[in-house]
């Protein structure tokens, strides 16, 4: 399983784009990156997940460049309800195997 | 539709006690994980269910953890003689159990060893 590094800590403010890069430089071909997103006291929560260049939803964008071995969530106009830690995951298959969170990313969203 | 469920929220036992925490999968999800996570830090892998069997229980820290799910539905970690170390918040997740399907996890059982 390919081990991902992310910062530890962002602060932004409410309006603002955010973007968290996760690296993961041993990724391999099959793998999928994934990110979750949690808030205290409650369980992780999925956000986005994609293999090669831009994934986007409702709620967030995924950008991974053509090498694969980085990758970058993007919150568009972030709120103070965006404060939670948020979590790169890579597996071969995120739906039935073993998955390995690493820290996270701790996104300090202030007024 | 519901979502995954954990019982207790809490528990609260003394060192060497027997334990035993109960995951509600949501319904069809044929994969179930368990994980704990201390504070400050991210899920821990525990162990891994396709259907009724343990496909990967390599993250189970020592053999006084043991997780069962035989109908391929609820599952139960149960730990033995706990410890103060075990004190941590122990979630469950489920998914689809196809290649790439997201796990939806339920909001944990926060376990306090006294």
């Amino acid at each position: 399983l390919a081990k991902t590094t992310q910062p530890i800590s962002m602060d932004s403010y409410e309006g603002q784009e955010v973007n968290i890069t996760c690296s993961h430089n041993n990724i391999a071909t099959n793998d999928y990156i994934t990110w979750y997103q949690q808030f205290p006291s409650q369980g992780p929560r999925f956000i986005i997940q994609g293999y090669k260049t831009k994934v986007t939803n409702e709620v967030a964008s995924l950008f991974i460049p053509a090498d694969r071995k980085s990758s970058t969530l993007s919150l568009p106009r972030v709120s103070l309800s965006d404060t939670a830690v948020y979590y790169c995951l890579v597996a071969e298959n995120t739906g039935g195997f073993k998955t390995i969170f690493g820290a996270g990313t701790r996104l300090f969203v202030k007024a | 539709g519901a979502g995954v469920s954990q019982t207790p929220s809490n528990k609260v036992t003394e060192k060497g006690k027997y334990v035993e925490l109960r995951c509600d999968p949501i319904s069809g999800h044929t994969a179930l994980y368990w994980y704990r996570q201390s504070l400050g830090q991210g899920p821990e892998f525990l162990i891994y269910f396709q259907g009724t069997g343990a496909a990967d229980d390599s993250g189970l820290p020592n053999d006084r953890f043991f997780a069962v799910r035989p109908e391929g539905s609820v599952s139960t970690l149960k730990i033995q003689r706990t410890e103060r170390g075990d004190s941590a918040v122990y979630l469950c997740a489920s998914s689809q159990g196809v290649a790439f399907s997201e796990q939806y996890f339920g909001p944990g059982t926060r376990l306090t060893v006294t």
